[in-house]
């Protein structure tokens, strides 16, 4: 069975620059959320969604969005990126939110 | 809000106890989870408590008071390899998942 996959791993980006970030989730999860980490910050919850639909969304500004698509599969979209952006953001795929979450690697974004 | 505390960094040896606390606040909270960081790994889930009480799972025990909405991880025979981060997180009744700020366990021989 295929854990969570994101995709790029790594990426580095210039100010003012947009990126978007993949996350493809385990087989039949249809729960999807968002975390940026950053050293001393922990896991900052960004925003999830189930069946397309954005359930949750924490406190970030605008630039931050995502969507998820028919298939589960999500994108997380930063706009206008900054210095602070810089940090690994995780994806974590469940079948219900209140079941165990099963984490990606990460994307680690650096901007410059 | 929707925070959580826990210590920053705990450290111990080989073959201690450890038990690392994480207290909530309690507005629509539904569980609580326990997940482990390896330094450039991905969390993985460790346990789950959505009753008061004790859950153990091998060298592992989590802990659950509902009613001082306080929990804590409890770790026992200490290995180097237990080195790592751990986040509690809460469940929320509104689907949320929202994690603590970490505890950096370093075990020393």
């Amino acid at each position: 069975k295929a854990g969570v996959t994101q995709t790029p791993r790594y990426l580095i980006k210039t100010r003012g620059q947009q990126v978007t970030l993949s996350c493809s989730p385990i087989s039949g999860h249809r729960s999807v959320s968002w975390y940026q980490q950053t050293p001393g910050q922990g896991l900052q919850f960004l925003f999830e969604y189930f069946s397309e639909t954005q359930r949750n969304k924490g406190n970030f500004p605008g630039r931050f969005s995502g969507r998820q698509f028919s298939n589960s599969r999500s994108e997380m979209n930063v706009s206008t990126l900054e210095l602070g952006d810089s940090a690994l953001y995780l994806c974590a795929s469940s079948r219900t939110q209140n079941t165990e979450a099963f984490f990606g690697q990460g994307t680690r974004l650096t901007v410059v | 809000g929707q925070s959580l505390e826990q210590p920053s960094e705990v450290t111990a040896v080989e073959g201690a106890i450890v038990q690392i606390n994480c207290t909530y606040q309690t507005s629509g909270f539904y569980g609580l989870s326990w997940y482990q960081q390896h330094d450039g790994g991905a969390p993985t889930f460790l346990s789950y408590n959505a009753l008061d009480g004790l859950e153990e799972t091998g060298r592992f025990s989590s802990f659950l008071s509902r009613s001082d909405s306080y929990g804590y991880l409890l770790l026992q025979e200490l290995q180097m390899k237990d080195s790592a981060s751990y986040f509690c997180a809460v469940s929320y009744n509104t689907d949320k998942l929202i994690f603590g700020t970490g505890t950096r366990l370093q075990v020393f021989p």
